[in-house]
């Protein structure tokens, strides 16, 4: 049964660059069919998805965040990583690592999530 | 991108009862339509996939419904454990979006 864990810094400065990196086990991260994503969820705009990176190493980001996003891995840690910059308070929210199912059609539903991870933006 | 709107925002029920949550899309999502569960400090958790796919381990009152831009998650009968957040996610077109929820309280 595969398990993610998001591990972060909880508390980022304004302007700063934030890293958060999700371990997991059970599964490997390069073998083919996943979707590794990061999602994250504030009041005030609920769920948002951030971006994915594939088995191949593509990625793809939402484009609300793309210039300021990098998604990377590394598979022999079997670990998978997202850096956010230039972060403000609006960046505030939980942040989840999900599974991404390969499947029929176009996207991806996630059948697996970390607990999550709580990041404050102090001023 | 396409917007997902949730209603009831809230709905008021009791153990026992049936619980109809909706889910309105800006634009067709054709089946691609998915469900989670979230209760209190717990992360999502995928309930139907494919607007009427239960997925591994969810119980049989859980159902889905719908079509084009209209869809539905039905609990037939409500059980303590089902007080949660429920929201819809669309899976059609990149960026991935999800609905607001809906919560389902006693």
């Amino acid at each position: 049964q595969v398990q993610l864990q998001e591990s972060g810094p909880g508390l980022v400065k304004s302007s700063q660059t934030l890293s958060l990196t999700c371990s997991v086990s059970g599964a490997s991260i390069s073998s083919g069919g996943y979707y590794w994503s990061w999602i994250r969820q504030s009041p005030g705009k609920g769920l948002e998805w951030i971006g994915y990176i594939y088995d191949n190493g593509g990625t793809y980001y939402n484009p609300s965040l793309k210039n300021l996003v990098t998604i990377s891995a590394d598979t022999s840690q079997r670990q998978f990583s997202l850096r956010l910059s230039s972060v403000t308070a609006a960046d505030t929210a939980v942040y989840y690592c999900a599974r991404g199912i390969l499947a029929l059609g176009r996207g991806t539903y996630f059948d697996s999530w970390g607990q999550g991870t709580l990041l404050t933006v102090s001023s | 991108e396409v917007v997902l709107t949730q209603s009831p925002a809230i709905l008021s029920l009791s153990p026992g009862e049936r619980a109809t949550l909706s889910c309105r899309a800006s634009q067709s999502v054709r089946p691609y339509l998915v469900w989670y569960q979230q209760r209190p400090g717990q992360a999502p958790r995928l309930l139907i996939y494919d607007t009427s796919n239960r997925a591994t381990g969810v119980p049989a009152r859980f159902s889905g419904s719908g079509s084009g831009t209209d869809f539905t998650l039905t609990i037939s009968s409500l059980e303590p454990e089902d007080f949660a957040v429920y929201f819809c996610q669309q899976r059609t077109s990149w960026p991935l979006t999800f609905g607001g929820g809906t919560k389902v309280e006693i």
